[in-house]
């Protein structure tokens, strides 16, 4: 089945420690993703690539990474300059400039020991 | 820039009851207006979306109509369920801010039997 596949579900970290979020998509979309879900403040744009080798920093991405070497992955790295980095993390994917729909994956949870 | 302000929570109604979560945007041009639905730890899924003023998006009984003249898109049902607990989030998509997507910061809405 074509979707969004985010790894891992849950993850720990020691603070100090730099992590890297998996995100593929099999859906042959262009435009990927990511936001940072906090209880009470919705979504907020963390990076996103309109196409391959390209990425644009979006509301919050101080202390975070990506790259996008391969059209189906987008990975972000949550480095230790992140100051306060436990939250649920959300990868979507779109068609760019298409009035449709950001395909979301199940989301992973960083908690920071 | 572009923003939502959507009704805030936590809802919570009977079975059967008259759901309405209100939603306000601002922004420039003609944007698409969205509703997605995210069930407990869950990514979020699309629930409807409208693309031109006056459109109504519909799905699983939900409703909401795109209203330019009061840059509104509020979410409705006749009769919820309790299968209807979730939170739901409103979102433009820009019309001229390339492919980027501003969600509001979530209603919960809770479902009692």
């Amino acid at each position: 089945d074509g979707g969004i596949t985010q790894s891992p579900k849950y993850l720990f970290r020691k603070e100090g420690q730099n992590v890297t979020l998996s995100c593929e998509q099999n859906l042959n979309h262009d435009a990927m993703y990511w936001y940072r879900q906090d209880p009470g403040q919705g979504l907020r744009l963390i990076y996103y690539s309109q196409i391959v080798n390209d990425f644009q920093k979006g509301d919050i991405a101080e202390g975070y990474s990506v790259s996008r070497e391969k059209k189906e992955s987008f990975p972000l790295t949550v480095t230790s300059a992140q100051k306060n980095p436990t939250a649920f993390y959300l990868c979507a994917s779109s068609i760019p400039r298409n009035t449709g729909e950001l395909f979301f994956g199940e989301g992973s949870r960083l908690t920071v020991l | 820039g572009d923003s939502v302000t959507q009704m805030e929570g936590p809802v919570t109604l009977s079975e059967e009851a008259f759901l309405t979560i209100n939603c306000t945007y601002t922004a420039t041009g003609y944007p698409s207006l969205f509703w997605y639905v995210q069930y407990p730890g869950e990514g979020l899924q699309l629930l409807l979306k409208a693309t031109k003023a006056d459109d109504k998006g519909s799905n699983k009984g939900f409703e909401a109509t795109y209203r330019k003249e009061t840059t509104s898109f509020h979410l409705e049902k006749g009769s919820v369920q309790v299968s209807d607990s979730a939170v739901y989030f409103c979102a433009t998509q820009g019309w001229n801010t390339g492919n980027q997507f501003y969600f509001g910061t979530g209603t919960s809405l809770t479902v009692i039997p």
